[in-house]
């Protein structure tokens, strides 16, 4: 079967790092993204991976290694606008998304 | 703004009265997609459209129904709610079915209570 596996919850302070991992197993591998979703809103797209590696963008980040199933996503210099929850989707060979529950995470002042 | 649009955002209905949720696109997309998300789980897909291609996923009950009479716009039919289906409908439209690394556009959603 199909599975993503996140942390349900992560708290985190204003101003630090913190990394969200994600290790899933998919029929087969297009491509891993993830999405940023507030509380009662829906789900906004950060990043997208393809090929083996980190991308960066801005204060985000996220890193992929298809040979072991596993992405993360890091951010960095967290405000508390960054308090949502961080849905990790791979594609499948049909190009589904396969949408993991999310991990929330909590920033402290 | 090129955008997603999803009404109402709140639609409150009675047990077993049917319902219709709407999604309009402005970004010329040929996928739109309807999900069901539940509190604190994923988004799980019912179905999508490829241009007028219906494509049902396999555990989609028979009570849910869409349809797409053109191009921008997108409906989700509930025949007959029942309690658990209360939840969060989202909307989604990407340029094509994933390939490459389309991206899915949300909308606000809908949000569904059953009384």
């Amino acid at each position: 079967g199909q599975n993503i596996d996140q942390p349900t919850e992560m708290t985190a302070t204003e101003g630090a790092i913190v990394q969200i991992n994600c290790t899933y197993q998919t029929s087969g591998f297009n491509g891993l993204f993830w999405y940023q979703q507030h509380a009662g809103e829906a789900p906004t797209f950060l990043s997208y991976n393809v090929l083996d590696g980190l991308e960066e963008k801005g204060r985000f980040s996220s890193f992929l290694s298809r040979s072991k199933g596993y992405s993360y996503l890091l951010l960095k210099e967290l405000q508390m606008k960054d308090s949502a929850s961080y849905l990790c989707a791979p594609r499948d060979s049909n190009y589904q998304l396969i949408w993991g529950a999310g991990t929330k995470l909590i920033i402290k002042p | 703004d090129a955008m997603v649009i999803q009404n109402p955002r709140y639609q409150v209905t009675q047990f077993g009265k049917p319902v219709t949720l709407s999604c309009s696109q402005t970004l010329n997309h040929n996928v739109m997609y309807w999900y069901q998300q539940k509190s604190s789980q994923a988004p799980k897909l019912l179905f999508h459209y490829y241009d007028k291609d219906f494509n049902n996923e396999a555990d989609t009950p028979d009570n849910f129904q869409s349809r797409r009479p053109n191009t921008s716009f997108c409906f989700l039919d509930i025949r007959s709610p029942g309690l658990g289906d209360a939840a969060m409908y989202l909307c989604a439209t990407s340029r094509s079915a994933g390939t490459g690394g389309d991206i899915q556009y949300f909308g606000a959603g809908t949000r569904l209570s059953v009384l």
